[in-house]
């Protein structure tokens, strides 16, 4: 199965920073990424999907690239409300596979 | 608006059985394939279990294979989830989640939790 991976595993950054979250899968996957953010006792959100594309009512700061095994979630200009944890997720075929999380943190 | 109410969870002796559900509503249920999406307290996602539309084709995590069956009835907009040989490692908070290209909605979650 193909295993993900993400980095870095948490992050502190400030109010208007651009931050990247990097997430790497074992093996090809095309573009069938999504990326989402989860806030405390709260379920997760869709960011991205197929890569790039932005989830509708997902502010344009957030940004998706990349194709194959190597992908990419940028913020720019940080904003207070965007701390809490971002998975990736492949689903190209099953196993449907979250990484790890990162963990960002407002400074 | 798309409604996702998962039920079931509990309380649960390892070795046990549940069967969650999942009662979705404001989308049509029976053209999305759905998923089971489970958290353990303080960690990650981890993908259970998906099933087409039609429920004719269902997939599988290695950790679940052979134990869970996950299965739908169209005709109620209803997703089911049956666990047995529940193990303590199962303990999770258990999402529905709609569609598997890219879940773009997720039901609260139902707890359960495998413990003598």
């Amino acid at each position: 199965d193909v295993q993900m991976t993400q980095s870095p595993s948490s992050l502190s950054a400030s109010v208007g920073d651009r931050v990247t979250i990097t997430c790497r899968a074992s093996q090809g996957i095309n573009n069938y990424l999504a990326w989402y953010q989860q806030k405390p006792g709260k379920v997760p959100e869709l960011l991205i999907y197929d890569a790039s594309s932005l989830h509708s009512g997902v502010p344009s700061r957030f940004s998706g690239s990349g194709y194959g095994t190597d992908f990419t979630l940028t913020i720019n200009s940080l904003q207070p409300e965007d701390f809490g944890i971002y998975y990736c997720q492949k689903y190209d075929n099953a196993p449907y596979t979250f990484g790890p999380g990162t963990r960002l943190e407002i400074k | 608006e798309v409604q996702l109410l998962e039920s079931g969870g509990g309380l649960i002796q390892p070795g046990g059985s549940l069967r969650l559900s999942c009662a979705a509503s404001g989308f049509s249920f029976s053209t999305y394939a759905m998923n089971w999406v489970r958290q353990a307290p303080g960690k990650g996602l981890e993908w259970v279990s998906a099933i087409s539309a039609t429920g004719g084709s269902t997939k599988y995590a290695d950790f679940v294979k052979g134990r869970f069956t996950i299965s739908r009835d169209n005709s109620e907009n209803i997703l089911y989830l049956q666990m047995n040989s529940l193990r303590a490692e199962d303990t999770a908070l258990y999402h529905c989640a709609q569609d598997t290209r890219s879940i773009k909605a997720w039901g609260q979650g139902t707890l359960v939790t495998v413990s003598s």
